[in-house]
């Protein structure tokens, strides 16, 4: 099955600073990744969805200006936690899809990355 | 908005019993409904979908049947185990943009006690 990566696995971090998180799709070309955010015991929040080669859609009440999401390659999608706060503190998981393959909304998700701001 | 509701939250079952958990969507154009099994710190593993052209679909000790009229999507697990222990998500497909996503139910702490 098609393979995504992320990195780093887990992050910690002073409060106010920026962290960058990468997801890559290793075997296949990803042309839609998404961004999601699950905090302890419950489920997976869809925070934005990132097309290549164009600009992020949020969903409502994600901050763009907090959570910057840049997908420059087929294979390569980052998100950037701008002026991380405890509160911020989640597991972030991505996604990858190509709808261009003629699924119907297969998604194959990364190994997540733990951030834990201090 | 579009949401997916699943209950129950929480199912405790003894060892080689059968476990059900249920989703009802919202959006009467969704296409695709996959089923997530997620243990403590990992990502979500994909167990089984089904496509909205068809009733029921049966992989080994899962099946999952969906009833598009009335919105709603089951999982069935068959002679459980303790690894089936973990918590399960359901998630329908919501068109948009010229691409799918997922919405995602709130999740079912599976139990398998031995």
């Amino acid at each position: 099955g098609a393979v995504v990566s992320q990195h780093p696995s887990w992050v910690i971090c002073k409060s106010g600073t920026s962290v960058k998180i990468e997801c890559r799709s290793l075997d296949f070309q990803a042309t839609t990744m998404f961004w999601y955010r699950q905090f302890p015991k419950q489920s997976l929040m869809l925070m934005a969805t990132s097309n290549e080669g164009s600009k992020a859609t949020y969903e409502q009440g994600v901050e763009k200006d907090k959570f910057l999401i840049n997908h420059a390659s087929l294979t390569l999608s980052t998100l950037t936690v701008t002026s991380a706060h405890p509160e911020d503190s989640s597991f972030y998981i991505c996604s990858a899809a190509n709808p261009l393959a003629g699924g119907q909304g297969e998604q194959f998700f990364g190994p997540g990355t733990r951030l834990t701001v201090l | 908005g579009e949401n997916v509701e699943q209950h129950p939250s929480t199912l405790s079952v003894q060892e080689g019993d059968s476990a059900v958990i249920k989703c009802t969507y919202s959006d009467s154009a969704s296409n695709y409904f996959p089923w997530y099994k997620q243990e403590l710190g990992k990502r979500p593993q994909l167990i089984i979908d089904i496509r909205s052209n068809v009733g029921e679909k049966k992989d080994q000790r899962i099946a999952v049947t969906l009833n598009k009229t009335a919105k709603h999507f089951s999982l069935h697990i068959t002679e459980t185990q303790p690894e089936d222990s973990a918590v399960y998500f359901c998630a329908a497909s919501i068109r948009g943009g010229g691409y799918n996503k997922l919405i995602f139910g709130a999740g079912t702490r599976l139990a398998v006690h031995p």
